[in-house]
């Protein structure tokens, strides 16, 4: 299985500031034949279902500010939060799908 | 648009088996580059991968929960079902039902509300 580690587990960000949230996987999430990296980061606010952000590791899913963005490749990744704002506070997850599904154990952002 | 709406029994006693409904409306379950996928989160820690259905009818389970985890289509009632056997304390979790497109994102996109299941004598 490939196993997913997010850092840090929590972060206090003043709000308008940036937020960064890093996922690491077991093994590459890259396939060469499309180049695409297996990845996807959401957003779980309680009482809600989880929220798709970001898939491909980078593409926004549509609707998304444009706040948020994801970069990285192959193990490392990030989810970057530029100029924080009161309903981002939220637990957000990196999933990888390169091979069957695992869910990092999910990043809590609250504000500073 | 696509909805996703899940349902079932809200406590479950140990060792008997827990069957959950998710009810697809504005699509059908057995049509498209779908699968759709059944996640769980227990209560205070973070999301778990169940499995997924495709909409061929194929399917494939979280090593951790395959001897005891069904997934499957009802085409008639355009339904994707769960089925958990020999259920423990561990089990009790929100449950979600969710909508892979994979000729797309390929990503989690579409998610019901999610029903909570408690296991409990």
């Amino acid at each position: 299985d490939i196993v997913m580690t997010q850092s840090p587990d929590s972060l206090a960000v003043s709000l308008g500031e940036r937020a960064t949230i890093n996922c690491k996987s077991s093994q590459s999430l890259l396939y060469n034949s499309n180049n695409k990296n297996y990845l996807a980061w959401y957003q779980h606010k309680p009482g809600q279902p989880p929220k798709l952000l970001i898939y491909w590791a980078s593409t926004r899913e549509s609707g998304v500010p444009d706040r948020f963005s994801g970069g990285g490749s192959a193990t490392d990744f990030t989810l970057t939060i530029s100029s924080l704002q009161a309903e981002d506070v939220a637990v957000y997850y990196c999933q990888q799908y390169y091979s069957s599904v695992t869910f990092g154990q999910g990043t809590t952002v609250e504000i500073k | 648009q696509v909805q996703l709406q899940e349902s079932g029994p809200g406590l479950v006693k140990p060792s008997q088996t827990l069957s959950l409904t998710c009810t697809v409306s504005g699509g059908s379950v057995s049509s498209g580059t779908y699968y759709w996928g059944w996640i769980r989160q227990p209560a205070g820690k973070g999301l778990e991968w169940v499995g997924r259905v495709y909409t061929s009818g194929i399917h494939n389970y979280n090593p951790s929960l395959k001897s005891r985890v069904t997934i499957s289509l009802d085409t008639s009632n355009n339904q994707v079902s769960l089925r958990m056997t020999s259920v423990t304390a561990a089990d009790t979790a929100v449950y979600y039902c969710a909508r892979v497109d994979y000729s797309n994102s390929n990503a989690l996109d579409i998610w019901g509300q999610g029903t909570m299941v408690t296991i409990s004598s």
